[in-house]
């Protein structure tokens, strides 16, 4: 399968605790996007690399959150000291660098703080 | 990034048309129209999108209006296997923006 892939799928973990998440894009993608995804909305916008570099960031992505893309591949996402707030999907998107720039998405990781 | 309005939820029969209908009426003239669904515990895919004219791939057919503000998403024989979360998206084209999703129309495909 050579599509989006996202590890781990689900994550459970406590308050205060921080997690990170792992995303790998279809090969050659150089554009790649985090969203967040709580139940009965649609997905929401985090932050977005150009190869390694960010270049866009949420509002929502707050002081706990960070990003990273540091080879232009694989990307992390870390969440420290997790609030129950945070429990949500957490989806992945990559795209190629031409104008038909649909995103191709993975299967999201499903992060339950307690 | 204009804003979408859909209906929350529709019903079809297997086997029939299922028709998803959007409106966008402060669209700019530099903003296509895209959709994506989502299919229970998957990430979102992408379906079709277009600017004026009518497109049709081997998903869907998108049906925009002359004026540009509203559309209408066609699976032309809807199966189960397409009950899901439609979401219309507003976007400029070529770019590298983010998509802004709405809450979306659940279509339920039923025997």
């Amino acid at each position: 399968d050579t599509g989006v892939s996202q590890n781990p799928r689900h994550k459970i973990t406590k308050r205060g605790q921080n997690v990170t998440f792992r995303c790998d894009p279809i090969s050659e993608h150089n554009r790649l996007y985090w969203y967040r995804q709580t139940l009965g909305q649609g997905p929401e916008f985090l932050t977005y690399f150009q190869n390694e570099a960010q270049l866009e960031k949420s509002r929502l992505l707050s002081d706990r959150f960070s990003a990273e893309r540091p080879k232009g591949s694989f990307s992390t996402l870390e969440i420290q000291r997790t609030e129950q707030g945070d429990s949500a999907m957490y989806l992945c998107a990559s795209s190629p660098d031409r104008a038909n720039n649909e995103q191709f998405f993975g299967p999201g990781t499903r992060l339950t703080v307690l | 990034d204009a804003k979408t309005t859909q209906p929350p939820s529709m019903d079809c029969a297997e086997g029939r048309a299922a028709n998803l209908p959007c409106n966008h009426s402060t669209i700019s003239g530099n903003e296509y129209v895209y959709w994506y669904r989502q299919i229970h515990s998957q990430g979102p895919q992408y379906i079709i999108h277009g600017l004026k004219n009518n497109e049709t791939n081997e998903m869907a057919s998108l049906i925009i209006t002359e004026d540009r503000k509203s559309s209408t998403l066609i699976l032309p024989h809807a199966t189960l296997r397409d009950t899901a979360v439609y979401y219309c998206i507003v976007r400029v084209y070529g770019t590298a923006s983010k998509l802004t999703f709405g809450t979306g129309t659940r279509l339920q495909v039923t025997l």
